[in-house]
């Protein structure tokens, strides 16, 4: 069972400064296998990138994504006050699906 | 646009069993895969298993191979999570989420339904 582990835990940042969000995968991964959620309190979680790179409908530009193998990284370039929330990473593949346990990305 | 709506909160014994549906509206789940995720308070997301009804097949995470069935009625666009031997750890909100087929991420998912299991 792969296991996927985020750091940090939390991050305190201003507005306008960049996020950089780690999950790391417990064996190597398909990097279109690989996706980040975005969760708010008392709403469901909302895609936010696919296939490690790619952003879902409706994500702006300033999100990106990146990584191979084991380590994948989601970058938030210029932190919006809307973009304060918790990010998971997920992993699916042979019917099969895990979350990392989140980041929390808070307004310091 | 699909829409996943599901149904309403649920207040269980332990030892009792709860069963949760996600109905599928303005489409139908051909090509997709319906899973079940559950949140316990303050905790990630947990991948509890999922079916795929044009299929006929479902599959669980290996902690609820017991006790865990999902089934999915495609005339009606409806899937179901059946949880028994409920006790106080399964008290979460789960969701269901919809995967097309050959992807490897969910793109649709459920307002959500609160399961408390309390005696």
């Amino acid at each position: 069972e792969i296991v996927l582990t985020q750091s940090p835990g939390t991050l305190s940042l201003s507005p306008g400064e960049k996020a950089t969000l780690s999950c790391s995968a417990s064996q190597t991964i398909l990097s279109s296998h690989l996706a980040w959620y975005q969760q708010k309190p008392g709403q469901a979680p909302r895609l936010v990138m696919f296939g490690t790179s790619d952003r879902a409908i409706g994500i702006p530009d300033r999100f990106s994504g990146s990584g191979s193998g084991t380590d994948f990284t989601l970058t938030i370039s210029r932190l919006e006050p809307e973009d304060f929330a918790v990010y998971y990473c997920q992993h699916y593949d042979d019917s099969t699906g895990t979350f990392g346990q989140g980041t929390k990305v808070e307004i310091k | 646009q699909v829409q996943l709506m599901q149904s309403g909160a649920e207040v269980k014994q332990p030892g009792s069993s709860v069963k949760v549906s996600c109905k599928a509206s303005g489409g139908t789940f051909s090509s997709y895969t319906i899973s079940w995720v559950r949140q316990a308070p303050g905790q990630g997301p947990e991948w509890m298993g999922g079916t795929i009804p044009i299929f006929n097949t479902s599959n669980y995470a290996q902690r609820f191979q017991d006790r865990l069935t999902i089934t999915a009625d495609e005339s009606t666009g409806t899937a179901y999570m059946e949880l028994t031997s409920l006790r106080s750890e399964d008290t979460a909100v789960y969701y269901c989420a919809r995967l097309q087929l050959w992807t490897s991420f969910f793109d649709s998912w459920g307002q959500g339904t609160l399961v408390t299991v309390s005696s």
